[in-house]
C-alpha cells in the first residue's frame, strides 16, 4: 500500500506549456505539502494545506496554483512553464496533533524537465 | 539567513565507522527536530525526530539536540554501505541542504 503517491513520476515538456501534478495520501493525515527540490538537493516548502485550507504559501510565482479537492488529495498546476521550473517536486503529508511534530511523509517525487 | 544550515559534505567513511552529521538552526522557538534519509532518485524518508534538547536513540542511530547552541546532530554507529544516502535535517517544514554520505565496504 502506497502511503503518499504522485503522478506522473516524470514530466518532460516545452517552455510555455501548462502542466499538473497530482498527489494522494492514504495515511489519514490532515496536512499536505508541496516542496521543490533543486539540483543541489535543497528542499524548499512551496505550499501547505490543512484539511483543504491553504495555510502556507511561500514566495512562489503565481504561475503555481495548488488545489485540494479533499484532505487526501493535493494537486499542483503550473502555468507558462519556464526553464527554471525544472526540478523534482515532492508531495508530503503530516499528522496534526498537539503538540505538532510536523514530521513529514514524502511521495516518490515528480521529476519535471522543461525544455 | 537560512532557518536550517547543514554541512554539505560529501562525507566518505569506511564500513564500521562512526558518522557524525551536523546542522544548526536559527529560531529558538523551534521545538521538534527531524532527520530524513534520501536515497538517490527517491523521496526523503523520516528516520527519527527529537523534542527540545537531549538525545534519542534508535538502533544504530542517535539524534542529539543542543538548544543552547542551536545545534542538531545525528550519529550513526557501525555504519553500513546501505547507509549511503543523503541525510537531511529539518525543523518544522524547513530543511537543511543535505549531507551526502558514502560508506565504503
Amino acid at each position: 500500500d502506497t502511503a503518499v503517491s504522485q503522478t506522473p513520476k516524470y514530466l518532460v515538456t516545452q517552455m510555455g506549456n501548462d502542466k499538473s501534478i497530482k498527489c494522494e495520501q492514504n495515511l489519514g493525515h490532515d496536512t499536505m505539502y508541496w516542496y521543490k527540490q533543486d539540483s543541489k538537493k535543497f528542499l524548499k516548502i512551496m505550499f501547505s494545506y490543512n484539511n483543504k485550507e491553504l495555510i502556507i504559501n511561500e514566495t512562489v510565482p503565481n504561475r503555481f496554483s495548488p488545489k485540494s479537492p479533499d484532505k487526501a488529495h493535493l494537486n499542483l498546476h503550473i502555468n507558462s512553464l519556464e526553464l527554471g521550473d525544472s526540478a523534482v517536486y515532492f508531495c508530503a503529508s503530516s499528522p496534526r496533533g498537539v503538540p505538532s511534530t510536523d514530521t513529514q511523509y514524502f511521495g516518490p517525487g515528480t521529476r519535471l524537465t522543461v525544455l | 539567513q537560512k532557518e536550517v544550515e547543514q554541512d554539505p559534505g560529501p562525507l566518505s567513511v569506511p564500513e564500521g565507522a562512526i558518522v557524525s552529521l551536523n546542522c544548526t538552526y536559527s529560531n529558538s522557538a523551534f521545538q521538534y527536530f527531524m532527520w530524513y534519509r534520501q536515497y538517490s532518485r527517491k523521496g526523503p524518508e523520516l528516520l527519527m525526530y527529537t523534542y527540545s534538547s537531549g538525545n534519542k536513540e534508535d538502533g544504530r542511530f542517535t539524534a542529539q539536540v543542543d538548544k543552547s547552541s542551536k545545534y542538531i546532530s545525528l550519529f550513526i554507529r557501525d555504519s553500513q554501505p546501505s547507509d549511503s544516502a543523503t541525510y537531511l535535517c529539518s525543523t518544522r517544514f524547513y530543511f537543511g541542504s543535505g549531507t551526502k554520505l558514502n560508506v565504503k565496504p
